[in-house]
């Protein structure tokens, strides 16, 4: 079975632009979780999405935004890109979404913001 | 707010040995959860354990092994017989068992990178 697939793998785009992420789930997974990790860092939660619906925000900006798609893949939007924006961008899908799920990630995206 | 500390930014250790990595957390709940996440330079977070509070016995995967000293807020990573593959950063997270669907935010420390030396 395939794991979560995220894409591009990675991106270079300069200051105020806009980058869209996208994410497929585990087959049968519900529930996308999207992370920021800044080098040197642990990962920082920026969005949950449970069938459909927001159930979680991190404390980012509105320039950070998300959706989840009927067939539960996910798309993170970036928009006016920062130098402080370059990350890797990881995505997570677990089954229900909350209780004890394991979050699964996927290999993330590598955005370097010049 | 709950906070992860992990205070070993670098550890290393002779392959076959025996290593601990390091894990406080700050939290003013009764129940949640806590894992340890290797991510190796393939970037992939794996999950290599997991820990419920409630539990009072610690969890154990095969070399991998917990020390969950729920009083103490400390939850420490034992790993075994180290070997060559288990080189990476490993992160300490915690996650809320408030059962509100769709709560799976997890919170991360800042790693620890292991080194495995032949």
């Amino acid at each position: 079975d395939a794991g979560v697939t995220q894409s591009p793998t990675h991106l270079i785009k300069t200051r105020g632009q806009q980058v869209t992420l996208r994410c497929s789930p585990i087959s049968g997974h519900k529930s996308v979780s999207w992370y920021q990790q800044v080098l040197g860092q642990g990962p920082q939660f920026i969005f949950q999405y449970y069938e459909k619906e927001e159930r979680g925000r991190g404390n980012f900006p509105d320039r950070f935004s998300a959706r989840q798609f009927p067939n539960y893949s996910s798309e993170l939007n970036v928009n006016a890109l920062l130098l402080g924006d370059s990350a890797l961008y990881l995505c997570a899908s677990s089954l229900r979404g909350s209780g004890a799920n394991v979050l699964t990630f996927g290999a993330g995206s590598r955005l370097t913001v010049l | 707010a709950q906070t992860v500390t992990q205070s070993q930014p670098e550890m290393s250790v002779q392959e076959a040995e025996t290593v601990t990595l390091s894990c406080t957390y700050d939290t003013s709940e009764s129940d949640y959860y806590l894992f340890w996440y290797k991510q190796p330079p393939s970037r992939q977070m794996i999950l290599v354990i997991r820990q419920e509070a409630y539990k009072q016995q610690n969890a154990t995967e095969n070399r991998f092994s917990v020390n969950f000293q729920k009083a103490a807020k400390s939850f420490s990573l034992k790993i075994s017989d180290s070997q060559l593959g288990d080189a990476a950063m490993y992160f300490c997270a915690y996650r809320s068992s408030i059962s509100n669907f769709g709560n799976e935010k997890l919170t991360f420390g800042t790693g620890t990178r292991l080194t495995i030396i032949p």
